[in-house]
């Protein structure tokens, strides 16, 4: 079946610009996990949408960053006013878990690597 | 707050070699762990994890981690490396205080020499 699917794969834009990256879940996880990979930081957690719930949104960088995820499905990662310092790979990552704590396995896209000039 | 430590960023081996790459993670409470490997260019895909049970779990590609809650590690083994084996491996924490958040070591890179 398919997996988790992330566009555009890689994505170059000007300091300053705003940019959308994109993330199509695996159909029926209710999980959906955005991080960012940067050389030499290891994964860094950015937001993590649950169901229904309110998502959160603890490692977000700065309120430069926002994501939202329509109808439970697709989501959103929307950097605004780029820096060049965002330049990093963007991984997102889904999981069918439902309960309390995460004991079921992220499954991951291929990320989309941003490029801020 | 939670966090995971792997030791070594960079570790290399010989062919038919032991891998051994160690993590360490700090929780109050017993935690799920789990061990992705990342081939060049492409995304993480999970290697094995422990939740409950059998300490000893045995994943994907001959590899296998023991989880010893008096050392807090879950350190990733594998008897004989094949150069196939040379990629970044993330070992993670979730569970306990972080919730559903899953939390990530630095990586360690592996390269395999003939």
């Amino acid at each position: 079946g398919a997996g988790v699917s992330q566009s555009p794969s890689n994505k170059v834009t000007e300091k300053g610009k705003d940019v959308e990256l994109r993330c199509d879940p695996i159909s029926g996880h209710t999980a959906l996990y955005w991080y960012r990979q940067s050389l030499g930081q290891g994964l860094e957690f950015l937001i993590y949408f649950q169901g229904n719930s309110a998502p959160d949104k603890s490692g977000l960088p700065s309120d430069r960053f926002s994501a939202e995820r329509t109808g439970g499905s697709v989501s959103t990662l929307t950097i605004q006013r780029t820096q060049q310092e965002d330049s990093a790979v963007y991984l997102c990552a889904s999981s069918s878990n439902r309960g309390l704590a995460n004991n079921s396995p992220l499954h991951f896209g291929n990320g989309t690597r941003l490029t801020v000039t | 707050a939670q966090s995971v430590t792997q030791l070594g960023s960079h570790v290399s081996v010989s062919e038919g070699a032991l891998v051994l790459l160690r993590c360490n993670y700090s929780s109050s409470v017993p935690p799920y762990l789990f061990w992705y490997v990342q081939y060049p260019n492409q995304g993480l895909q999970l290697l094995l994890k422990y939740t409950t049970g059998a300490t000893l779990v045995k994943g994907i590609n001959g590899f296998e981690a023991e989880f010893k809650k008096s050392e807090t590690s879950f350190h990733l083994t594998k008897p004989s490396a094949h150069m196939s084996d040379a990629a970044e491996y993330f070992c993670a924490v979730s569970g306990g205080a972080a919730g559903n958040k899953l939390t990530f070591g630095g990586g360690t890179r592996v390269l395999v020499k003939p």
